[in-house]
């Protein structure tokens, strides 16, 4: 099946410095993916959806100049939090739907990034 | 603007008792529905996808249904076990052609031993 790569699983930096996480599709082409940020106890919230070669689109409330998506290619999105700080604290998660827009099988998730900022 | 609701959102059951969660939309209009689980800490797995002409989905222990015309599904887990434990997400695919999904509060079960 489909599968959705994310790296780094974990990172710890410091406040003030900026931290990329990457979604690489291995077995299809990504031309969306959807990023997401889970605060501890709450649900998976949509931050901004990604389309290869066109500007993110991002859900109200969410700082697109902090939060900068690049989706380069048909298999790589990633995601930077410019001049991170303790409340960017989070669980991010990324999902891509199936290649063609068929409903045969469900979105697939990468398997997130916990960012700790100190 | 569609909004998910998953009740209960916490839950505690002996071992070996039938289960159902709860979840709804505020738009019936669903495409798709998926059910995930998180355990604490980790990433999601799947596990039921209802497709657009489908009502129901079964795997081993688990039963999901869609009504679409309430926007209301549940998620029946049959003798459940202590490994159940975890958070169960529900999420819908508002629109065909890669939609985005929406993600609900989540049910955090329990299962005692």
């Amino acid at each position: 099946g489909a599968v959705v790569s994310q790296h780094p699983s974990w990172v710890i930096c410091k406040s003030g410095t900026s931290v990329k996480i990457e979604c690489r599709s291995l077995d299809f082409q990504a031309t969306t993916m959807f990023w997401y940020r889970q605060f501890p106890k709450q649900s998976l919230m949509l931050m901004a959806t990604s389309n290869e070669g066109s500007k993110a689109t991002y859900e109200q409330g969410v700082e697109k100049d902090k939060f900068l998506i690049n989706h380069a290619s048909l298999t790589l999105s990633t995601l930077t939090v410019t001049s991170a700080h303790p409340e960017d604290s989070s669980f991010y998660i990324c999902s891509a739907p199936p290649e063609g827009g068929t409903d045969a099988y469900g979105y697939t998730f990468g398997s997130g990034t916990r960012l700790t900022v100190v | 603007k569609q909004e998910v609701t998953q009740i209960p959102a916490a839950l505690s059951v002996p071992e070996g008792e039938n289960l159902v969660l709860n979840c709804s939309f505020t738009d019936s209009a669903i495409y798709n529905l998926q059910w995930f689980r998180q355990d604490p800490g980790k990433g999601l797995t799947s596990l039921l996808l209802i497709q657009s002409s489908q009502r129901e989905q079964t795997s081993g222990r688990l039963n999901a249904s869609l009504d679409k015309s309430s926007g209301r599904s549940t998620l029946y887990i049959a003798a459940s076990q202590p490994g159940d434990s975890a958070t169960y997400l529900c999420a819908g695919q508002q629109y065909s052609s890669a939609s985005k999904i929406i993600f609900g509060s989540g049910t955090r079960l329990s299962i005692r031993p």
